[in-house]
């Protein structure tokens, strides 16, 4: 099973409404990252896990708040976002090594 | 400032010949490279990857070869197939203590194999 799974798939929200994505992996991977992705470009990371534990984070408005609750899952908490936020974001896992796998991301419009 | 660049943004390949997608890197501490390919709206999808005490790395039609005094990779794919249209990342990864690896990615070179 080399599988990353997201959800939602799209979701649409208001820039005061609040809501989550969600990812989990069942491989074992103990290091789970969030991306951004805008149209015709490449992913930008925002936050590294580790081991369940917040070890990288790129700088990101405190508007997007990670959340690890145990090895198989990684939340994103979302709060006020600005239109500019719409993008894809994907979740990855790694094995604390090298390949990440990705989900199939969640395609966010803030409206 | 970019470490990781793909100069070419599209590249378009008759079916069946070879398609050479190119990638350069500036940061000496890179040790590990990976391919992902991209479908709109959807995640990218681990393609092959190159340690750098490596030269090649071979996997079915997929082939990367590393040149590490040039600081350049590529992906090779023989016989280019119309389901291999596709955006293609190059990536780069180096040791980091303390925390878990991170990708740094290229900008992307959009495949187009026509039929």
């Amino acid at each position: 099973d080399t599988e990353v799974t997201q959800t939602p798939k799209h979701l649409v929200m208001g820039m005061t409404n609040k809501k989550s994505l969600k990812c989990e992996q069942h491989m074992g991977h103990r290091a789970m990252y969030w991306y951004k992705q805008k149209a015709k470009k490449p992913p930008e990371l925002m936050f590294v896990y580790s081991y369940e534990k917040l070890s990288i984070n790129e700088s990101v408005p405190s508007r997007f708040s990670p959340e690890c609750p145990n090895s198989s899952l990684l939340n994103l908490h979302l709060h006020a976002l600005q239109p500019e936020d719409s993008a894809l974001y994907l979740c990855a896992s790694s094995q604390v090594g090298i390949e990440a796998f990705f989900g199939q991301g969640t395609r966010l419009t803030v409206v | 400032d970019q470490q990781v660049k793909q100069n070419s943004p599209s590249l378009s390949v008759q079916e069946g010949r070879i398609s050479i997608l190119n990638c350069d890197y500036t940061n000496s501490m890179f040790d590990y490279f990976l391919w992902y390919k991209k479908y709109p709206a959807e995640g990218p999808t681990f393609l092959i990857s190159i340690s750098s005490i490596k030269d090649k790395n071979e996997d079915g039609r997929f082939t990367v070869f590393l040149n590490k005094s040039a600081k350049h990779l590529s992906l090779h794919i023989v016989p280019s197939q119309p389901g291999d249209s596709a955006v293609y990342f190059c990536a780069a990864s180096a040791r980091s203590s303390g925390s878990a690896r991170q990708l740094t990615f290229g900008s992307g070179t959009q495949l187009t194999v026509l039929p």
